[in-house]
Protein backbone atom coordinates (compact mmCIF):
# COMPACT_ATOMS: atom_id res chain seq x y z
CA UNK A 1 0.00 0.00 0.00
CA UNK A 2 0.72 3.42 -0.79
CA UNK A 3 3.24 5.13 2.14
CA UNK A 4 3.68 8.81 3.13
CA UNK A 5 6.57 9.18 5.24
CA UNK A 6 8.11 11.83 7.64
CA UNK A 7 10.64 12.23 10.13
CA UNK A 8 9.24 10.77 13.27
CA UNK A 9 10.31 13.82 15.23
CA UNK A 10 11.92 17.21 14.38
CA UNK A 11 13.21 19.56 17.71
CA UNK A 12 13.60 23.54 17.11
CA UNK A 13 14.54 26.32 19.88
CA UNK A 14 12.30 29.31 20.08
CA UNK A 15 12.69 31.69 17.02
CA UNK A 16 14.24 29.12 14.69
CA UNK A 17 13.14 27.96 11.60
CA UNK A 18 11.23 24.08 11.64
CA UNK A 19 11.20 22.25 8.45
CA UNK A 20 8.84 18.63 8.09
CA UNK A 21 8.77 17.04 5.11
CA UNK A 22 6.55 14.33 3.71
CA UNK A 23 8.05 12.37 0.89
CA UNK A 24 6.19 10.01 -1.57
CA UNK A 25 6.47 8.53 -5.07
CA UNK A 26 3.20 10.56 -6.40
CA UNK A 27 3.64 13.62 -5.00
CA UNK A 28 4.77 14.73 -8.25
CA UNK A 29 1.27 14.38 -9.17
CA UNK A 30 -0.96 14.81 -5.79
CA UNK A 31 -1.51 17.28 -3.36
CA UNK A 32 -0.06 17.58 0.12
CA UNK A 33 -2.67 19.31 2.78
CA UNK A 34 -0.70 19.84 6.53
CA UNK A 35 -2.67 18.81 9.97
CA UNK A 36 -1.53 20.18 13.40
CA UNK A 37 -2.63 18.24 16.04
CA UNK A 38 -1.76 19.25 20.00
CA UNK A 39 -2.60 17.06 22.79
CA UNK A 40 -5.94 16.25 23.59
CA UNK A 41 -6.97 18.26 20.76
CA UNK A 42 -8.55 17.01 16.70
CA UNK A 43 -6.14 17.89 14.13
CA UNK A 44 -6.53 21.76 12.30
CA UNK A 45 -5.45 22.27 8.40
CA UNK A 46 -2.68 24.29 8.55
CA UNK A 47 -1.63 24.20 4.66
CA UNK A 48 -3.70 22.91 1.72
CA UNK A 49 -2.62 22.21 -1.77
CA UNK A 50 1.51 21.81 -0.72
CA UNK A 51 1.84 26.12 -0.31
CA UNK A 52 -1.37 27.89 0.64
CA UNK A 53 -2.28 28.83 3.74
CA UNK A 54 -5.80 28.24 4.87
CA UNK A 55 -7.73 31.54 6.36
CA UNK A 56 -6.21 31.95 10.31
CA UNK A 57 -3.19 30.21 10.15
CA UNK A 58 -0.14 32.29 11.22
CA UNK A 59 2.37 33.88 8.03
CA UNK A 60 5.05 31.42 9.98
CA UNK A 61 3.99 28.70 8.01
CA UNK A 62 4.64 28.03 4.59
CA UNK A 63 5.04 25.48 2.56
CA UNK A 64 6.67 24.22 -0.78
CA UNK A 65 6.99 21.32 -2.82
CA UNK A 66 9.68 19.72 -5.04
CA UNK A 67 9.72 16.39 -6.99
CA UNK A 68 8.75 13.53 -4.33
CA UNK A 69 8.67 15.77 -1.60
CA UNK A 70 6.87 18.35 0.17
CA UNK A 71 7.50 20.57 2.85
CA UNK A 72 6.13 22.37 5.57
CA UNK A 73 8.18 25.51 6.86
CA UNK A 74 7.56 27.03 10.59
CA UNK A 75 9.71 30.01 10.76
CA UNK A 76 9.85 31.94 14.07
CA UNK A 77 8.74 28.98 15.63
CA UNK A 78 6.61 29.72 19.18
CA UNK A 79 5.75 27.27 21.92
CA UNK A 80 2.46 27.50 20.51
CA UNK A 81 3.37 25.32 17.94
CA UNK A 82 4.39 22.34 19.86
CA UNK A 83 2.60 19.04 18.60
CA UNK A 84 1.84 16.41 16.17
CA UNK A 85 2.06 17.38 12.47
CA UNK A 86 0.23 14.72 9.81
CA UNK A 87 0.52 15.23 5.85
CA UNK A 88 -2.18 13.90 3.83
CA UNK A 89 -2.47 13.10 0.11
CA UNK A 90 -4.07 10.60 -1.99
CA UNK A 91 -2.01 7.83 -3.99
CA UNK A 92 -2.16 9.09 -7.90
CA UNK A 93 -5.43 7.52 -9.27
CA UNK A 94 -4.66 3.96 -7.39
CA UNK A 95 -7.19 2.59 -4.78
CA UNK A 96 -6.82 5.21 -2.25
CA UNK A 97 -7.46 8.93 -2.52
CA UNK A 98 -6.75 9.82 0.77
CA UNK A 99 -3.62 8.62 2.92
CA UNK A 100 -1.66 10.23 5.77
CA UNK A 101 2.01 10.11 7.27
CA UNK A 102 2.95 8.34 10.21
CA UNK A 103 3.06 12.15 11.93
CA UNK A 104 6.21 14.16 12.79
CA UNK A 105 6.28 15.19 16.34
CA UNK A 106 7.50 18.53 17.00
CA UNK A 107 9.28 19.99 19.73
CA UNK A 108 9.89 23.36 21.07
CA UNK A 109 12.88 23.40 23.41
CA UNK B 1 -18.71 27.45 10.86
CA UNK B 2 -19.36 23.96 10.35
CA UNK B 3 -19.12 22.14 13.27
CA UNK B 4 -19.51 18.47 13.80
CA UNK B 5 -20.05 16.26 17.00
CA UNK B 6 -19.10 12.74 17.20
CA UNK B 7 -21.59 10.11 19.27
CA UNK B 8 -22.21 6.11 20.03
CA UNK B 9 -21.22 3.92 22.41
CA UNK B 10 -17.45 4.16 23.76
CA UNK B 11 -17.19 0.10 23.88
CA UNK B 12 -18.05 -2.69 22.15
CA UNK B 13 -17.30 -6.31 22.13
CA UNK B 14 -14.93 -8.13 19.82
CA UNK B 15 -16.76 -9.53 16.66
CA UNK B 16 -19.18 -6.91 17.09
CA UNK B 17 -20.75 -3.93 15.06
CA UNK B 18 -19.19 -0.38 15.86
CA UNK B 19 -21.70 2.30 15.32
CA UNK B 20 -20.81 5.85 15.40
CA UNK B 21 -22.92 8.87 14.30
CA UNK B 22 -21.67 12.49 13.52
CA UNK B 23 -24.19 15.51 14.04
CA UNK B 24 -23.68 18.55 11.70
CA UNK B 25 -24.46 21.91 12.67
CA UNK B 26 -23.95 25.36 10.31
CA UNK B 27 -24.53 23.42 7.45
CA UNK B 28 -26.44 20.94 5.49
CA UNK B 29 -25.97 17.08 5.24
CA UNK B 30 -27.22 17.41 1.74
CA UNK B 31 -25.20 20.15 0.57
CA UNK B 32 -23.13 19.51 -2.44
CA UNK B 33 -20.97 22.19 -1.14
CA UNK B 34 -19.28 19.65 1.15
CA UNK B 35 -18.57 15.67 1.70
CA UNK B 36 -17.77 14.19 4.91
CA UNK B 37 -15.66 11.82 5.97
CA UNK B 38 -14.25 9.63 8.81
CA UNK B 39 -10.97 9.12 10.20
CA UNK B 40 -9.62 7.36 13.04
CA UNK B 41 -6.35 7.17 15.59
CA UNK B 42 -5.51 4.23 17.68
CA UNK B 43 -3.96 5.38 21.25
CA UNK B 44 -0.53 7.43 20.70
CA UNK B 45 -0.94 6.22 16.61
CA UNK B 46 -1.49 8.21 13.55
CA UNK B 47 -4.03 9.15 11.56
CA UNK B 48 -6.03 6.37 9.27
CA UNK B 49 -8.59 7.59 6.95
CA UNK B 50 -11.66 4.93 6.81
CA UNK B 51 -13.68 6.73 4.19
CA UNK B 52 -16.18 9.38 2.47
CA UNK B 53 -19.46 9.99 1.89
CA UNK B 54 -20.83 12.73 -0.79
CA UNK B 55 -24.83 13.70 -1.39
CA UNK B 56 -25.76 10.25 0.22
CA UNK B 57 -24.98 8.00 -3.53
CA UNK B 58 -21.16 8.65 -3.96
CA UNK B 59 -18.79 7.13 -1.57
CA UNK B 60 -15.39 5.99 -1.24
CA UNK B 61 -14.31 3.64 1.38
CA UNK B 62 -10.54 2.82 2.54
CA UNK B 63 -9.42 -0.21 0.64
CA UNK B 64 -7.95 -1.88 3.59
CA UNK B 65 -11.54 -1.34 5.32
CA UNK B 66 -13.72 -1.71 2.67
CA UNK B 67 -15.07 -5.16 3.34
CA UNK B 68 -16.28 -3.89 7.27
CA UNK B 69 -17.33 -0.65 6.57
CA UNK B 70 -20.29 1.22 5.72
CA UNK B 71 -21.13 5.00 6.17
CA UNK B 72 -24.42 6.43 5.26
CA UNK B 73 -26.66 9.99 5.81
CA UNK B 74 -29.95 10.60 7.66
CA UNK B 75 -30.99 13.80 6.05
CA UNK B 76 -33.81 13.98 8.06
CA UNK B 77 -31.24 14.25 11.25
CA UNK B 78 -28.72 16.22 9.46
CA UNK B 79 -26.16 13.01 10.66
CA UNK B 80 -23.84 10.63 8.75
CA UNK B 81 -23.35 7.11 10.23
CA UNK B 82 -20.49 5.15 10.53
CA UNK B 83 -20.86 1.36 11.20
CA UNK B 84 -18.03 -1.35 11.71
CA UNK B 85 -18.21 -4.96 11.92
CA UNK B 86 -16.78 -7.67 13.03
CA UNK B 87 -14.40 -5.56 15.45
CA UNK B 88 -10.93 -6.38 17.16
CA UNK B 89 -8.89 -5.20 19.40
CA UNK B 90 -7.30 -3.37 16.40
CA UNK B 91 -10.20 -0.81 15.92
CA UNK B 92 -9.75 0.47 18.95
CA UNK B 93 -9.25 4.32 18.82
CA UNK B 94 -9.97 7.71 18.72
CA UNK B 95 -13.06 8.60 15.83
CA UNK B 96 -13.04 11.99 14.28
CA UNK B 97 -15.89 13.13 11.95
CA UNK B 98 -14.89 15.53 9.38
CA UNK B 99 -15.80 17.38 6.59
CA UNK B 100 -13.92 18.29 3.21
CA UNK B 101 -15.85 22.18 1.69
CA UNK B 102 -16.77 21.50 -1.97
CA UNK B 103 -15.33 24.75 -3.91
CA UNK B 104 -17.15 23.44 -7.45
CA UNK B 105 -19.46 20.36 -7.24
CA UNK B 106 -18.87 17.56 -9.56
CA UNK B 107 -21.41 16.06 -11.99
CA UNK B 108 -19.67 12.37 -10.94
CA UNK B 109 -17.36 12.64 -8.25
CA UNK B 110 -13.99 11.70 -9.35
CA UNK B 111 -10.80 10.47 -8.14
CA UNK B 112 -8.99 14.14 -7.70
CA UNK B 113 -12.77 15.40 -5.76
CA UNK B 114 -11.93 12.94 -3.25
CA UNK B 115 -8.22 13.62 -2.13
CA UNK B 116 -9.13 16.89 -0.82
CA UNK B 117 -8.75 18.43 3.02
CA UNK B 118 -10.60 17.80 6.06
CA UNK B 119 -11.34 21.71 6.91
CA UNK B 120 -13.56 21.15 9.56
CA UNK B 121 -13.06 18.10 12.81
CA UNK B 122 -15.29 17.00 15.22
CA UNK B 123 -13.94 16.49 18.54
CA UNK B 124 -13.58 13.00 18.40
CA UNK B 125 -15.32 9.56 19.83
CA UNK B 126 -12.87 7.42 22.18
CA UNK B 127 -14.64 3.75 21.35
CA UNK B 128 -12.53 0.86 23.31
CA UNK B 129 -13.05 -3.16 21.59
CA UNK B 130 -13.12 -5.66 24.85
CA UNK B 131 -15.43 -8.50 26.05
Amino acid sequence: SYELTQPSSVSVSPGQTATITCSGDALPRQYVYWYQQKPGQAPILVMSKDRERPSGIPERFSGSASGTSVTLTISSVQTEDEGDYYCQSGDGRGPSPVVFGGGTQLTVL
Amino acid sequence: QVQLQESGPGLVKPSETLSLTCTVSGASISSRNFYWGWIRQPPGKGLEWIGNIYSSDSIFYNPSLKSRVSIYIDASKNQFSLRLSSTTAADAALYYCATSVVVTPPAIPDYDFWSGPFDYWGQGALVTVSS
